[in-house]
């Protein structure tokens, strides 16, 4: 499978400011995606990330709230933009498995916005 | 909207079968059935999948019924670190666009216990 890893692991971040999260794969993938897990929730996708182009927001997420970069086929980032309390969340990505039709998350990011 | 049915929560004791249901009466053709699990502060972690033959794995075994309608997870000798929150999920086996995500519904807590 493949190996992500995932900065930072938690923050308390001011509202008003922004966090970036990155996630570095150790094998070159085509997509990766973007979740977010709000307390006691399931899994809900951010975006697709592709490499060259500019990535696919699901509804209800927008680039200015949440732009994502994809410099290359193993590094991705999503920064998460004036923070309020309600984006208090772990985010997470992920990638197709290389060796199978399952996927590999990172280990994700504990977010809490005071 | 997930396509796929599953019991909010289940008890198993350990060394026991946990056996989990999962209903997709609306799965297509080339759709297949996937696991995952989530064990509190970590990323899912894919279990197993299959199309319609029931598959076996080091982790669990997947029953498919003939209609493809639904389907159980069976863990054969559950221990206490089995304990998280599994996600059945329907999608197409191909990574390509919009079909390349997993959609999470709420997924079944299963606390394994002594």
């Amino acid at each position: 499978s493949a190996v992500i890893s995932q900065k930072p692991s938690r923050d308390i971040c001011q509202r008003g400011t922004s966090l970036t999260i990155q996630c570095q794969v150790d094998s070159q993938v085509t997509m990766m995606f973007w979740y977010r897990q709000q307390p006691g929730q399931s899994l809900t996708l951010i975006a697709t990330a592709n490499q060259g182009s500019e990535a696919t927001y699901e509804s209800g997420f927008v680039i200015d709230k949440f732009p994502i970069s994809r410099p290359n086929l193993t590094f991705s980032t999503l920064t998460v933009s004036n923070m309020s309390p309600e984006d208090s969340s772990i985010y997470l990505c992920s990638v197709p498995d290389r060796e199978a039709y399952g996927y590999t998350f990172g280990s994700g990011t504990r977010l809490t916005v005071v | 909207d997930a396509k796929t049915t599953q019991p909010t929560s289940m008890d198993c004791a350990e060394g026991r079968a946990a056996n989990l249901p999962c209903n997709h009466s609306t799965i297509s053709g080339n759709e297949y059935v996937y696991w995952y699990r989530q064990i509190h502060s970590q990323g899912p972690q894919y279990i197993i999948h299959g199309l319609k033959n029931n598959e076996t794995n080091e982790m669990a075994s997947l029953i498919i019924t003939e209609d493809r309608k639904s389907s159980t997870l069976i863990l054969p000798h559950a221990t206490l670190r089995d304990t998280a929150v599994y996600y059945c999920i329907v999608r197409a086996g191909d990574y390509g666009g919009s079909q390349g995500n997993l959609i999470f519904g709420k997924g079944t807590k299963l606390s394994v216990k002594p």
